[in-house]
């Protein structure tokens, strides 16, 4: 079974510039986090989906991050004008709905540098 | 909300040496946790999902303890060997929201031969 997939693996932006990350999750799971990764820090959740729907955004920067999962299945985060405090590694995890908290899978995330 | 405080940020055993890495969280109504591992440049990945029934958990080569009463989880590497040498993440379901899983910072290990 393939596993959840992101690209890039890397990008290094200027300040002001726009980039955007790629999740292909585990086939069959219904729902999809976002997550961003400081350096030396844990994950902390920015968005997740159930299908094609958000669920949570709380924590995405709407002003500047957005995030969509048209078809329930594929997820793209776009960061509109990047800056420096968005460098971090920007994990997509996805798991499927069952009974109690559902184990999370992760990729092997985009490492986002922001000069 | 759930809020994680893991302890010590970075960690050095010998080879054969135990090692121990502490969390606490601030809501004692939480029951699912999960402890991962990432090694340099890799995926998260899942050592264990523990349920707030069980307060003592083994597995290959660790024990994950569990005291509810002072809202603390522990992970236990015994005879730890230098495939050991990751980062090592907590994490702890919101109980009203099980999706929302909060993490704490992490902890660096290092298994000197």
């Amino acid at each position: 079974e393939a596993g959840v997939t992101q690209s890039p693996r890397y990008a290094v932006l200027q300040e002001g510039q726009a980039v955007s990350f790629w999740c292909d999750p585990i086939s069959g799971h219904d729902t999809l986090y976002w997550y961003q990764q400081p350096r030396d820090q844990g994950p902390q959740l920015l968005v997740y989906f159930r299908d094609e729907a958000v669920i949570d955004n709380s924590q995405l920067p709407s002003d500047r991050f957005s995030a969509v999962r048209p078809k329930g299945t594929n997820s793209t985060l776009k960061i509109q004008s990047a800056k420096q405090g968005d460098t971090a590694t920007y994990l997509c995890a996805s798991s499927l709905r069952q009974g109690g908290a559902e184990t999370l899978y992760f990729g092997s995330g985009t490492r986002l540098t922001v000069l | 909300g759930e809020q994680v405080e893991q302890r010590p940020p970075h960690l050095s055993v010998r080879e054969g040496d135990s090692a121990v890495i502490t969390c606490t969280y601030t809501d004692p109504n939480s029951y699912y946790f999960f402890w991962y591992k990432q090694e340099p440049g890799a995926s998260l990945q899942l050592l264990m999902k523990v349920f707030s029934s069980t307060e003592i958990n083994e597995g290959q080569g660790f024990t994950v303890l569990l005291n509810k009463k002072d809202t603390r989880l522990s992970l236990n590497l015994t005879a730890a060997h230098p495939g050991d040498s990751a980062a090592y993440f907590c994490a702890v379901s919101e109980p009203s929201n099980t999706n929302k899983v909060v993490f704490g910072t992490g902890t660096r290990l290092q298994v000197l031969p």
